[in-house]
């Protein structure tokens, strides 16, 4: 089976702007979580989609939003970029089912760095 | 708050030594707890989880976690670690099976031969 894949792999943009990255999940996995890394605040839990609906939110800024598609890939937006949302961005994909419980693994994907300058 | 902590953020080993990572969380309820490995370059993967049943669990490459419930703990274990350990190594739990991970701020792990 493939795993998480994500692009691009590096993006590089500046204040004021706004970004999308894309993520597609395992294949049969419908839950797909979104991680922001930066070395300062770690591993930060963004929002998580199944099934096109956001079912969890981290505590992250209006600016930061996402979508999922009937296929379960995921779009993550970032309007308004900045200086501080330069991170790496984490997919990841698990087989958790439509009750919101965490019934699998979340297998992560490579990874989005974003540099905002 | 729901928050799960490290207390080693720097080890530094020589092969063939033990190595025992610390992890805690500070919630209640239901409790899943994850290792994840991040080597350097690549993407994180997971060494081992805990739902429930027995307390102590086998991961890959020789990694085992005990889940010790009166200490709110999950540490992380090798008898022998080699220089391919060498990551940095992450604890992760989900509280009351909300499908969402809270890190630790992560244990970097050198091991020299």
């Amino acid at each position: 089976k493939a795993g998480v894949t994500q692009t691009p792999r590096y993006l590089i943009k500046t204040r004021g702007q706004q970004v999308t990255l894309s993520c597609s999940p395992i294949s049969g996995h419908r839950s797909v979580s979104w991680y922001q890394q930066t070395p300062g605040q770690g591993l930060q839990f963004l929002f998580e989609y199944f099934s096109e609906t956001q079912r969890n939110k981290g505590n992250f800024p209006g600016r930061f939003s996402g979508r999922q598609f009937s296929n379960s890939r995921s779009e993550m937006n970032v309007s308004t970029l900045e200086l501080g949302d330069s991170a790496l961005y984490l997919c990841a994909s698990s087989s958790s089912g439509p009750s919101g419980r965490l019934t699998d693994t979340q297998y992560f994907g490579p990874g989005t760095r974003l540099t905002v300058l | 708050a729901q928050s799960v902590s490290q207390h080693n953020h720097h080890v530094i080993l020589s092969e063939a030594a033990s190595l025992e990572l610390g992890c805690n969380y500070s919630y209640g309820g239901t409790v899943n707890l994850f290792w994840y490995v991040q080597y350097p370059g690549q993407h994180l993967q997971l060494l081992l989880k805990y739902f429930s049943g027995d307390p102590l669990v086998k991961g890959i490459k020789g990694f085992e976690a005990e889940f010790i419930k009166s200490k709110f703990s999950f540490n992380l274990r090798k008898p022998s670690v080699q220089w391919s350990d060498t990551a940095e190594y992450f604890c992760a739990g989900v509280s009351g099976g909300y499908n969402k991970l809270i890190f630790g701020a992560g244990t970097r792990l050198a091991v020299h031969p």
